[in-house]
C-alpha cells in the first residue's frame, strides 16, 4: 500500500496566518492526490482533488499543489471554521490510503 | 441536495454482527461507486471497501476481506455494510462516501456524518 507521511501532525495558528500543510508518499502517484477537511461530529469535506483543483463551493483561500511525492495545501488567510483536521488521500492505488492528518487548532 | 446518512452502529461483542445501512438522496444513487471508510478512536481516516454502480464489481482492504460484506440497492438508495466476526479494532466510526469517477483521480465528494461502532464485552 501507498503510505501517506503528513505533517505537521498538528499546528496552532491565529486568525489571517497563512497556514501549509504537506504531504509524502511513499511511491509517485502523479497527480492522484486529494485532500479533505473533517470537524468532529460531522461529514468530511472535499477541499481539493488532483492536486490543485478546488472542489465546488470551496472557498478560494484554500489551494494546492504538488506532484509525484510531494504535495501541499495551503490556507492563504485563516478564518475561524477553518480550525478543523485535514487529511491528503490517494487514488493512485486501488487500496485508497489517507494521511494521518493534521489538527489545526487556533492559537 | 446530496446527502447521506449512516444507522446502526451500536455497541456489539467481540465475534458478533452488525449492519449497517446509508440512506442517500439528492442525486442519482444508481450512477456513482461508492465506499466505507472508518476513523479509529485516535487516529485516521482508512478506506476499506468499494462498491461499483450495479455491485458487479466490490474491493476490500484486507483490514477487513473475509469478514465484511458491502452490497447496495439502488431501488431503495441504500448501501449496506454487514460485518461479521468483529474484533475490538473494528471500533470506529463509520462513513460512507460518494466516489466521483468522471475524471480522475477519483475522490470522495460527498460523505455523511457517519456512525459509531463499538466492539466490546
Amino acid at each position: 500500500d501507498i503510505q501517506m507521511t503528513q505533517s505537521p501532525s498538528s499546528l496552532s495558528a491565529s486568525v489571517g496566518d497563512r497556514v501549509t500543510i504537506t504531504c509524502r508518499t511513499s511511491q509517485t502517484i502523479n497527480n492522484y492526490l486529494n485532500w479533505y477537511q473533517h470537524k468532529p461530529g460531522k461529514a468530511p469535506n472535499l477541499l481539493i482533488y488532483a492536486a490543485s483543483e478546488l472542489q465546488s463551493g470551496v472557498p478560494s483561500r484554500f489551494s494546492g499543489s504538488g506532484f509525484g511525492t510531494e504535495f501541499t495545501l495551503t490556507i492563504s488567510s485563516l478564518r475561524l471554521e477553518d480550525f478543523a483536521t485535514y487529511y491528503c488521500q490517494q487514488s493512485y492505488r486501488t487500496v485508497y490510503t489517507f494521511g494521518q492528518g493534521t489538527k489545526l487548532e487556533i492559537k | 441536495q446530496v446527502q447521506l446518512v449512516e444507522s446502526g452502529g451500536g455497541l456489539v461483542k467481540p465475534g458478533g454482527s452488525l449492519r449497517l445501512s446509508c440512506a442517500a438522496s439528492g442525486f442519482d444513487f444508481s450512477d456513482f461507486y461508492m465506499s466505507w471508510i472508518r476513523q479509529t478512536p485516535g487516529k485516521g481516516l482508512e478506506w476499506f471497501s468499494f462498491i461499483s454502480t450495479t455491485g458487479s464489481a466490490i474491493y476490500y482492504a484486507d483490514s477487513v476481506r473475509g469478514r465484511f460484506i458491502i452490497s447496495r440497492d439502488n431501488a431503495k438508495n441504500s448501501l449496506y455494510l454487514q460485518m461479521n466476526s468483529l474484533r475490538a479494532e473494528d471500533t470506529a466510526v463509520y462513513f460512507c462516501a460518494r466516489e466521483r469517477r468522471t475524471e480522475r483521480p477519483y475522490h470522495f465528494d460527498s460523505w455523511g456524518p457517519g456512525t459509531l461502532v463499538t466492539v466490546s464485552s
